[in-house]
C-alpha cells in the first residue's frame, strides 16, 4: 500500500502570506503527527491527532499555526502571516494507534517551506 | 525536559569499516529509544528500537543497546556499505505524563561511506 504522502513537496511564499500543507496518512492509521525540521536540526514535535481530535498540540509554536483532521484521515497544517523563521521542512507521520514503542511511526517525505 | 545528544557529523568511512554513532539522552522517566534513518531523497524510517534497559535493537546489521547506567544508545555496525550513506537520528519517547506518542530527536549525523 501507499505510504504517507505530503503535498506540496516544496512551497515558496512571501512573508505575511497564508499557507496550507497537506498530509495523507496510511489508510487505517488513526494516529497522525506533524513535526518541523529546521536546517541542521532534528524533527521537533508540533501536534498529535488521534482520530479527528488534536490530542496534544503543545508543540505548535504560536497561534499562527493550526492543524485540522476533520474526517480522521487527511490533515492540513495551516500557517497564517508567515514569517521567515517558519522556513523549515514540515514532516507528517502516521501510525496505527499511537503508542510509539509498540506502534511504528511512518514518515512522509516532507514539505519544504521557504518564506521570503 | 527530555533531550537527545548525538555525535556531530559528518562521518566519512570507507566501505567495510566499523561504524559507531554515539547517542546519549536525558529523560526523567523510562524512555523508549530509537534510531531513525533518512536515505537521500526519502522520508525518515525506523531502523531499530529498544524499550527497556539492556534491550538490544538490531536491523540490517545495525545494533544498539539501551544502557540506562550511562544513558546511552550508541549505534554500531561492523561493516558499512556504500548504501548505508544517510542521515541517522537518535530519538526517545518518554512514558512520563502519558506522552508515549511523541518522539524527541537528536540533531542527526550524516554518514558517508566511500567505495
Amino acid at each position: 500500500g501507499a505510504g504517507v504522502s505530503q503535498t506540496p513537496s516544496n512551497k515558496v511564499t512571501e512573508k505575511g502570506k497564508y499557507v496550507e500543507l497537506r498530509c495523507d496518512p496510511i489508510s487505517g492509521h488513526t494516529a497522525l503527527y506533524w513535526y518541523r525540521q529546521s536546517l541542521g536540526q532534528g524533527p521537533e514535535f508540533l501536534i498529535y491527532f488521534q482520530g479527528t481530535g488534536a490530542a496534544d498540540d503543545s508543540g505548535l509554536p504560536n497561534d499562527r499555526f493550526f492543524a485540522v483532521r476533520p474526517e480522521g484521515s487527511v490533515s492540513t497544517l495551516k500557517i497564517q502571516r508567515t514569517e521567515r523563521g517558519d522556513s523549515a521542512v514540515y514532516l507528517c507521520a502516521s501510525s496505527r494507534r499511537g503508542q510509539v514503542d509498540t506502534d511504528t511511526q511512518y514518515f512522509g517525505p516532507g514539505t519544504r517551506l521557504t518564506v521570503l | 525536559g527530555d533531550s537527545v545528544t548525538q555525535m556531530e557529523g559528518p562521518v566519512t568511512l570507507s566501505e567495510e569499516a566499523f561504524l559507531t554513532i554515539n547517542c546519549t539522552y536525558t529523560a526523567t522517566g523510562y524512555p523508549s529509544l530509537f534510531w531513525y534513518v533518512q536515505y537521500p531523497g526519502e522520508g525518515l524510517q525506523l531502523l531499530l528500537k529498544a524499550t527497556k534497559a539492556d534491550d538490544k535493537g538490531s536491523n540490517k546489521g545495525f545494533e544498539a543497546t539501551y544502557r540506562k547506567e550511562t544513558t546511552s544508545f550508541h549505534l554500531e555496525k561492523g561493516s558499512v556499505q556504500v548504501s548505508d550513506s544517510a542521515v541517522y537520528f537518535c530519538a526517545l519517547s518518554d512514558w512520563r505524563g502519558g506522552s508515549n506518542y511523541k518522539l524527541t530527536f537528536g540533531k542527526g549525523t550524516l554518514l558517508t561511506v566511500n567505495p
